[in-house]
């Protein structure tokens, strides 16, 4: 499995504490995007990036940031205002934004006790 | 937004019948629709696609639909096998064509 990587796999924080998930790609994709993934929801869009330098919100942004300072790289940070942040999360990328296929990363699980 | 709908949430076939599974979307500007397959415990991974100037594609054994007017597209799988059971995403891309929007899934088992 290469291409796209996210770590770690499993993330246990305690509530209340930031934590930042990794995603990095290798595919030469201009385009990044995050999901979160719940039991009967599906995927839910947080936040998606076109280019380096520019990332746009999703439909459940709230409590989540995002950075994109490289091309290969568009780490997540889960805030202490996400509300209930226990969850599986996906990073995803494509060659460009929208209407091609999107290449996921295994996940991380995070837990927030 | 765009909104997509996935029926059903569960489907339970057995090995050799045929599945279907139909999603609706809301934005009639989505031009670009895919199916992603995920196996417990492993990403989700593209598996038949089709875009807005297409009505029907098939590989092999599966096959996409849509139809534009009535906003809804589906999913069969014909002569079903064990290892096709997963959970079943559909997609459309959103209005301004930035990114995918998810149905809810379905949970396809298929019993031998």
């Amino acid at each position: 499995d290469g291409g796209i990587t996210q770590s770690p796999k499993y993330l246990f924080r305690k509530e209340g504490q930031n934590v930042t998930l990794s995603c990095e790609q290798n595919l030469n994709h201009d385009a990044m995007y995050w999901y979160r993934q719940d039991p009967g929801q599906g995927l839910r869009l947080i936040y998606y990036s076109q280019i380096v330098n520019d990332f746009q919100k999703g439909d459940i942004a709230e409590g989540y940031s995002v950075s994109r300072e490289k091309k290969e790289s568009f780490p997540l940070t889960v805030t202490s205002a996400q509300k209930n942040p226990t969850a599986f999360y996906l990073c995803a990328s494509s060659i460009r934004v929208g209407s091609t296929e999107a290449f996921f990363g295994q996940g991380t699980r995070l837990t927030v006790v | 937004g765009e909104n997509v709908e996935q029926h059903p949430s569960t489907l339970s076939v057995q090995e050799g019948d045929s599945a279907v599974i139909k999603c609706t979307y809301s934005d009639s500007a989505s031009n670009y629709f895919p199916w992603y397959k995920q196996e417990l415990g492993k990403r989700p991974q593209l598996i038949i696609d089709i875009r807005s100037n297409v009505g029907e594609k098939k590989d092999q054994r599966i096959a996409v639909t849509l139809n534009k007017t009535a906003k809804h597209f589906s999913l069969h799988i014909t002569e079903t096998q064990p290892e096709d059971s997963a959970v079943y995403f559909c997609a459309a891309s959103n209005q301004a064509g930035t990114a995918l929007i998810f149905g809810k899934g379905t949970t396809l088992s298929v019993s031998s």
